[in-house]
């Protein structure tokens, strides 16, 4: 079982959609949640990150942990075209925030 | 703005060539670190290093050694490229302390054939 499961899609949503992308994981370590989005031929760049659990919300996008259920998500208001990539969720423990473990990816295509 | 540099977009090797991907970072980050990202499997790390001349192994360093001589470059070796490590490979940096916000270079698709 991987540490970290997040499922692949593609995720399809018609422009102004609510998206909804999730991570699930086990390890029970994990204090840092963050979510990197990648477009296409770019390298990641970090979207948000969440320290232990609760909500994060920055514009349009909001980060959820709940620490319980070892359950993590982000949700995309008013979803736009220019959303459309490659969603990352990665986690890290306090000891060792360096070392990142990902999910593998959602894949999101905002269509206009 | 932080940039992360990588010497090549594209590289295509012969089966038991040495392979080096450079990576060059501008902003005196600490940790540098560098992953392949595989369809299916996400992002994993190879190697990193948290200091000049210090290496730690992620979770894949089989087939890989790295070197890091100066604070700004962290390159990756491959002694003898195969056929699995067709992939692409992702260079990343990051300040002491602050290892969750890691900004990555645009990435070097390799192919070995």
């Amino acid at each position: 079982q991987k540490e970290v499961e997040q499922d692949p899609g593609p995720l399809s949503v018609p422009e102004g959609a609510i998206v909804s992308l999730n991570c699930t994981y086990s390890n029970s370590a994990f204090q840092y949640f963050m979510w990197y989005r990648q477009y296409s031929r770019k390298g990641p760049e970090l979207l948000m990150y969440t320290y232990s659990s609760g909500n994060k919300e920055d514009g349009r996008f909001t980060a959820q942990v709940d620490k319980s259920s070892k359950y993590i998500s982000l949700f995309i208001r008013d979803s736009q075209p220019s959303d459309s990539a490659t969603y990352l969720c990665a986690m890290a423990s306090s000891g060792n925030t360096g070392k990142l473990i990902f999910g593998q990816g959602t894949t999101l295509q905002v269509k206009p | 703005d932080v940039k992360v540099t990588q010497s090549s977009r594209y590289l295509v090797k012969r089966t038991g060539e040495k392979v080096f991907l450079e990576c060059v970072q501008d902003m005196d980050h600490e940790n540098m670190f560098w992953y392949r990202q595989d369809p299916g499997l996400g992002l994993r790390l190879i190697y990193f290093s948290y200091d000049v001349k210090m290496k730690e192994k992620g979770d894949i360093p089989e087939g890989y050694s790295v070197s890091r001589e100066k604070k700004e470059r962290f390159s990756l070796i491959l002694e003898s490229a195969s056929t699995n490590q067709t992939s692409m490979y992702l260079c990343a940096s990051t300040p002491a302390g602050t290892g969750y916000e890691q900004y990555f270079g645009p990435g070097t698709r390799l192919t070995v054939t």
